[in-house]
């Protein structure tokens, strides 16, 4: 069964205060691992995939790394509009009626305080 | 960028009656998107894939007679909760599976914005 663990569970930062979100996976074969954003009462909003260890991908203060056992999601001197929930999920190389489902993290809950 | 919309964004019913949820992909045909349900401060939870022009699957747990879901058309799913009850309250959301889409990546899921179901 593929499995998702996010840490930490909640992270709070001083502006420009940079730090790391951890997502740890199993899964039978990673065709993708995926990075959304989700504000409270909003769907989530796609930021990255990453297909295999040593990618990376930046966007504006957001840089996702891969290995082959976790993400990492660092935050460069993060801004107040940052805050929000991060969530990771990762898909499997799996076939059938189901191909291409994620299986989602519970999400880091980040705040950043002015 | 690949826009899914979804309807109602808020509904408040009932217990007993039937509610139905629209899945659009607005600027691309999807022909899998994926139905979600998520508790308060709790992930989201999978219930079921939908593809178009065939039956839905659904995931261990979730009954079929209970959550409806139709993918009649490449732009459309909808979600039917029928004889909705409180314990069907939620916030359900649904996304469209893109499979390339330029420089943002093969087989990505976009999400829609969430519709938050009350039953009283």
């Amino acid at each position: 069964e593929d499995q998702v663990t996010q840490s930490p569970e909640a992270l709070r930062l001083q502006e420009g205060e940079s730090s790391s979100l951890n997502c740890s996976y199993t899964v039978s074969g990673l065709r993708g691992l995926f990075w959304y954003r989700q504000d409270p009462g909003k769907g989530p909003e796609f930021l990255f995939t990453l297909y295999s260890a040593g990618e990376e991908k930046e966007k504006e203060r957001l840089k996702a790394t891969l290995t082959k056992k976790e993400s990492f999601l660092h935050i460069t001197a993060p801004k107040p509009e940052d805050s929000a929930t991060y969530l990771c999920a990762v898909q499997a190389n799996a076939g059938g009626t189901s191909y291409g489902k994620l299986t989602f993290g519970q999400g880091t809950i980040l705040t950043v305080h002015p | 960028g690949a826009v899914v919309s979804q309807h109602p964004s808020r509904v408040i019913c009932k217990s007993g009656t039937s509610v139905k949820i629209e899945c659009r992909s607005l600027d691309f045909q999807a022909t899998t998107m994926f139905w979600y349900r998520q508790f308060p401060k709790q992930s989201l939870m999978l219930m079921a894939t939908s593809n178009e022009g065939s039956k839905a699957t659904y995931e261990q747990g979730v009954e079929k007679d209970k959550f409806l879901i139709n993918h009649a058309s490449l732009t459309l799913s909808t979600l039917t909760v029928t004889s909705a009850h409180p314990e069907d309250s939620s916030f359900y959301i649904c996304s469209a599976r893109v499979l390339y889409l330029g420089s943002e990546g093969a087989d990505t899921q976009y999400f829609g914005p969430g519709t938050r179901l009350t039953v009283l």
